[in-house]
């Protein structure tokens, strides 16, 4: 089936620093990319929306400049962190529509912790 | 745009019950309607999903049904094991590439 690879899986980082996450579809093309935050015991919350070669659609409330999404390819989707601060530690999880199966494809998740 | 909400937030049973879990979605133009199953720290699992030309859909122990005209739709797990224990989210999109919206989520716990 449907394949998306998450990297990092875990990353602590020091307050300020930026980082990066990567979400690759490896047996299909994923012409949206849909990037969720978890926090503890809650559900996941959309952040926002890739197209591949356009400009991302953020939901309300998430900040563009400090979240941004890169999906410059069909099968790469990027999300970097900047400043991050102890806030922001949190599940972020991305996912693709998988026309072929007809169904979303989740990636497994990275750990962000922001010390 | 969407709002699903998810009810109950907890759930206990004992082994060998049934489990309901109920969603009511807003946007009537949602037509697509997956069921997850979340272990702690892992990425969500399918179990089930429904879309809206059906009403009901069943795979073994679980089942899923969808009310349209009262945008609702219900998770149903029968003989519950305790490996059934998660926490469970439902979800809705119009699954034409759209964005998908997530139910606050359940957490179930099956006593053995």
């Amino acid at each position: 089936g449907a394949v998306v690879s998450q990297h990092p899986s875990r990353v602590i980082c020091k307050s300020g620093t930026s980082v990066k996450i990567e979400c690759r579809s490896l047996d299909f093309q994923a012409t949206t990319m849909f990037w969720y935050r978890q926090f503890p015991k809650q559900s996941l919350m959309l952040m926002a929306t890739s197209n591949e070669g356009s400009k991302a659609t953020y939901e309300q409330g998430v900040e563009k400049d400090k979240f941004l999404i890169n999906h410059a390819s069909l099968t790469l989707s990027t999300l970097t962190v900047t400043s991050a601060h102890p806030e922001d530690s949190s599940f972020y999880i991305c996912s693709a529509w998988d026309l072929a199966n007809y169904g979303y494809t989740f990636g497994s998740g990275t750990r962000l912790t922001v010390v | 745009g969407e709002n699903v909400e998810q009810h109950p937030s907890t759930l206990s049973v004992q082994e060998g019950d049934s489990a309901v879990i109920k969603c009511t979605y807003s946007d009537s133009a949602s037509n697509y309607f997956p069921w997850y199953k979340q272990e702690l720290g892992k990425r969500p699992q399918l179990i089930i999903d429904i879309r809206s030309n059906v009403g009901e859909k069943k795979d073994q122990r679980i089942a899923v049904t969808l009310n349209k005209t009262a945008k609702h739709f219900s998770l149903h797990i029968t003989e519950t094991q305790p490996e059934d224990s998660a926490v469970y989210f439902c979800a809705a999109s119009d699954n034409n590439n759209n964005d998908m919206r997530f139910g606050a989520g359940t957490r179930l716990t099956v006593k053995p």
